[in-house]
């Protein structure tokens, strides 16, 4: 069975620092994995999908990679801002278990100002 | 284009009774998902609707079903509720059956159950 975690489970960063979160999985036979962040009480907002076979996707200041055969992943923010403060959740696309989506706990990110 | 809707946003119910969700795809999105999430277990997946076919089905009891209707809105039903159930249910859309498609999550609906 496919498990998804995400470490650390909480980060406090002031504003300005570049930072990166975590992910991990431990099938790496996956369809893709997307990064998503979610504000308190609100749905998820996607961020950026990465295909099985591609290594990374960039969106702004945010740059994923994916290094499937190690089952890891990692969400790059660069020069961070209090409004990036959410909880940055990761899922990935199952090949086996009728292509299932997993999720992450998620990582609690809050950007001092 | 608008979002992924979800009605009601919040609804209290107590234990023994049933509920209806209801999901509004983004527009010309056939696929409708449903996760439940909550501090316990995170998000977990329900159910995968395509072209008002079930494709796929989480761990969950029988007590969570699901439809979709021509027009690719979703409903979810939760009958016998529990205190267990209380969680925020979401629904996401996207816009094919393929399984790289990107998903769109609605604002969720929090379910309180007493």
């Amino acid at each position: 069975k496919q498990e998804v975690t995400q470490i650390p489970a909480a980060l406090s960063v002031p504003e300005g620092e570049n930072l990166v979160l975590n992910c991990s999985f431990t099938d790496s036979a996956i369809y893709n994995l997307q990064w998503f962040r979610q504000d308190p009480g609100k749905g998820l907002t996607s961020l950026l999908l990465i295909q099985s076979s591609q290594r990374e996707q960039t969106s702004g200041r945010l740059n994923a990679s994916l290094d499937k055969s190690s089952g890891r992943s990692t969400l790059y923010i660069a020069a961070s801002q209090p409004g990036d403060s959410a909880t940055y959740l990761c899922a990935v696309r199952d090949s086996y278990n009728n292509n299932d989506m997993r999720f992450g706990a998620g990582t609690r990110l809050t950007v001092k100002p | 284009k608008a979002g992924v809707t979800q009605t009601p946003r919040y609804l209290i119910k107590t234990r023994g009774q049933q509920v209806t969700l209801s999901c509004s795809p983004i527009s010309g999105h056939r696929s409708v998902s449903w996760y439940q999430q909550t501090p316990g277990q995170g998000l977990q997946f329900l159910f995968e609707y395509f072209s008002e076919t079930q494709r796929n089905k989480g761990n969950f009891p029988g007590r969570f079903s699901g439809r979709q209707f021509s027009n690719s809105r979703s409903e979810m039903n939760v009958s016998t509720l529990e205190l267990g159930d209380s969680a925020l249910y979401l629904c996401a859309s996207s816009p094919g059956q393929g399984v790289t498609d990107t998903q769109y999550f609605g604002p969720g609906t929090r379910l309180t159950v007493l």
